[in-house]
């Protein structure tokens, strides 16, 4: 079983929707990272979080420490968001444990 | 966005000769890191370092070597390459500094290494 576990893999949702990306980890961590892959390859990081819930523009993230369990939330979701959405786990100073990442895809 | 160059971005190859890529970054971050992406996989660690000339291996190490002789450069060796390290390597730096964005990881744009 993978320390880091993201659900849906795929996602193909109608622009607008309201979008919801799942990571759930085994192990104990210092932060969460959720990060961005374009199609044309470029990897942008969204948020690290310890606690709580950080949002920016549409994007919400929140993480539940005694779940184990981070969501990512898009609103009014557009083509434009359509990317790989990877969850990622800092367990020691100085490698992160990543999850497969789920592909996602807004239709207009 | 932390400014991050890999080189060269495209390669070609043939089975069992040398290849180098280059990581080349400007802000002066302690940890840099090289990772492979492949379908189905997600990012997998190569090698990290933590420090000019402090390297250490990752999860899928053999059959690449690093160095880092100075912070701005960190270099990923295939020794001797086979078809099975086609994939697309991406470079990624973070400061390291306690709280705030410290564990952030800034990533370059990546480079795509076919192995005939």
């Amino acid at each position: 079983k993978n320390e880091v576990e993201q659900s849906p893999q795929n996602l193909t949702a109608q622009e607008g929707e309201f979008i919801t990306i799942n990571c759930s980890y085994s192990v104990g961590i210092s932060a969460l990272h959720w990060l961005q892959q374009h199609p044309g390859g470029g990897i942008v990081s969204l948020f690290m979080l310890s606690s709580g819930k950080k949002k920016h523009g549409r994007l919400i993230a929140t993480i539940n420490i005694q779940e184990k369990h981070s969501s990512l939330h898009i609103t009014a979701s557009h083509p434009r968001d359509s990317a790989v959405y990877i969850c990622a786990v800092s367990s020691s100073n100085y490698q992160l444990i990543w999850g497969a990442g789920t592909k996602l895809i807004i239709k207009p | 966005d932390a400014g991050i160059t890999q080189s060269p971005r495209h390669k070609v190859t043939e089975t069992g000769t040398p290849v180098t890529l280059r990581c080349h970054q400007t802000e002066n971050h302690r940890y840099m890191y090289w990772y492979r992406q492949d379908p189905g996989h997600g990012l997998r660690l190569i090698h990290y370092s933590y420090g000019v000339k402090d390297t250490d291996k990752g999860e899928v190490s053999d059959g690449y070597s690093v160095s880092r002789s100075k912070t701005e450069d960190f270099l990923l060796t295939l020794e001797s390459a086979t078809s099975s390290q086609t994939s697309v390597y991406f470079c990624a730096t973070k400061t390291g500094l306690a709280g705030g964005t410290g564990e952030t990881q800034y990533f370059g744009p990546g480079t795509r290494l076919l192995v005939l």
